[in-house]
């Protein structure tokens, strides 16, 4: 089946550690893109990446690092300097960037031990 | 930036209902898209939208691009519709080609049996 697998599920970072959140795509989409979803919320986006090799910071990306590597994956590092890393975090594609039908994958909720 | 307001922010329907749902935006929009949430975070595109009027199912869309606004219709309600609904309008950014995506910040229903 095509679409978008997040992994893990739940994840829980200890202070001054950095964890990796992974996101793979088998849609053949150029975009992809992380989004922070606090309680309540809407959904802020973190980075967006529109071909491999090439990444853009969106509204909130302090705190946050990604690389593009490859078409299909789009891994998510929150790092130390992250002081409120706890929410759910959703990774997403699309044929081209922003202007196109919008696919997410099921998320990843990271808590602060 | 362009603002995007959904209403109601909550709404609670009993089983078989019709609702309307509502999403305004401030400016002129390259498309517009429409999300279900889940209880489980899981996101759907539900339509995608830039005008016109389309049905999918118990759901359809419609989107007057003209008078800024986009009416998400769900009739004959089940409990497996509650959830929070998202529309979100891609808008062009200065400079040529660039786009951003913007979410509003939901309406929230409960579908009660």
């Amino acid at each position: 089946d095509g679409g978008i697998t997040q992994s893990p599920k739940y994840l829980f970072r200890k202070e001054g550690q950095n964890v990796t959140l992974s996101c793979e795509q088998n849609l053949n989409h150029d975009a992809m893109y992380w989004y922070r979803q606090d309680p309540g919320q809407g959904l802020r986006l973190i980075y967006y990446s529109q071909i491999v090799n090439d990444f853009q910071k969106g509204d909130i990306a302090e705190g946050y690092s990604v690389s593009r590597e490859k078409k299909e994956s789009f891994p998510l590092t929150v790092t130390s300097a992250q002081k409120n890393p706890t929410a759910f975090y959703l990774c997403a594609s699309s044929r081209t960037a922003f202007n196109e039908k919008l696919f997410f994958g099921s998320g990843t909720q990271l808590s602060v031990l | 930036g362009i603002q995007v307001e959904q209403s109601p922010p909550d709404l609670i329907l009993q089983e078989g209902a019709n609702s309307t749902l509502r999403c305004n935006f401030s400016d002129s929009v390259n498309n517009l898209q429409w999300f279900h949430q889940n209880p489980w975070g899981q996101l759907i595109n539900l339509f995608y939208i830039p005008s016109g009027t389309k049905q999918n199912g118990r759901l359809s869309a419609t989107t007057v691009a003209t008078e800024r606004y986009s009416l998400l219709y769900i009739s004959s309600s089940q409990t497996t519709d509650s959830g929070v609904y998202f529309c979100a309008v891609t808008s062009p950014l200065s400079g040529a080609g660039s786009y951003q995506l913007t979410f509003g910040k939901g309406t929230k229903l409960s579908v009660i049996p």
